[in-house]
């Protein structure tokens, strides 16, 4: 199994500030033949499901905010909030879907 | 706009089979471009993959819990459905049903439902 791990396990930021979170795999979930890094990224707020906010890495899902930016390749990737807002309190998350099993990151909680 | 909704029993006891059922409204259950799955989520714990489903019935299944689960498509009824036997508290968990994209990420989620397992 590939194993995320995230970093860190929480942050406190003030509002309009940044917020940056790391996930690293085990290995590599960069596929050659297409360059594409088979990351996603989630956020969980209290009470409700998952939603998706980046796939491919670094692409952000129609009607997800600019602010939401993911970045990185390989092992290592980053989801950065440039600007926090209020309801942006949640538990933040990031998936593989480069080999099954799919996989979590055990999630970075972000508060204000 | 997609839905999925989950439901089930809530209170499933030791050593019984949890089924719970997704329906899906909004939009086909057959389409070639997603696949169906289901996740669970421990109290204050992460997610973990459970297992998927094509509509054309082919699935796909975490390894962890293989021996247990059992994934179907009713693409009928539009919907799909997940017994998991032989429980123990360790499967105490909300449990989600989603769609997943073709290529691997989750873009849709039910609500989630929680299962408790106990006497």
């Amino acid at each position: 199994d590939i194993v995320m791990t995230q970093s860190p396990d929480s942050l406190a930021v003030s509002l309009g500030e940044r917020a940056t979170i790391n996930c690293k795999s085990s290995q590599s979930v960069l596929y050659s033949s297409n360059n594409k890094n088979y990351l996603a990224w989630y956020q969980q707020r209290p009470g409700q499901p998952p939603k998706l906010l980046i796939y491919w890495a670094s692409t952000r899902e129609s009607g997800v905010p600019a602010r939401f930016t993911g970045s990185g390749s390989g092992t290592d990737f980053t989801l950065t909030i440039s600007s926090l807002q209020v309801e942006d309190v949640a538990v933040y998350y990031c998936q593989q879907y480069y080999g099954s099993p799919l996989t979590f990151g055990g999630g970075t909680k972000v508060e204000i | 706009q997609l839905q999925l909704q989950e439901s089930g029993p809530g209170l499933v006891k030791p050593s019984e089979t949890l089924s719970l059922t997704c329906n899906v409204s909004g939009g086909s259950i057959s389409t070639s471009n997603y696949y169906w799955g289901w996740f669970r989520q421990s109290p204050g714990k992460g997610l973990d993959w459970i297992g998927t489903i094509f509509y054309t019935g082919t699935t796909s299944y975490n390894p962890s819990l293989k021996s247990r689960v059992t994934i179907s498509v009713d693409t009928s009824k539009n919907q799909f459905s997940l017994k998991l036997s032989s429980v123990t508290a360790a499967d105490t968990a909300v449990y989600y049903c989603a769609r997943r994209h073709s290529s691997g990420w989750i873009d849709n989620w039910g609500q989630g439902t929680l299962v408790t397992v106990s006497s």
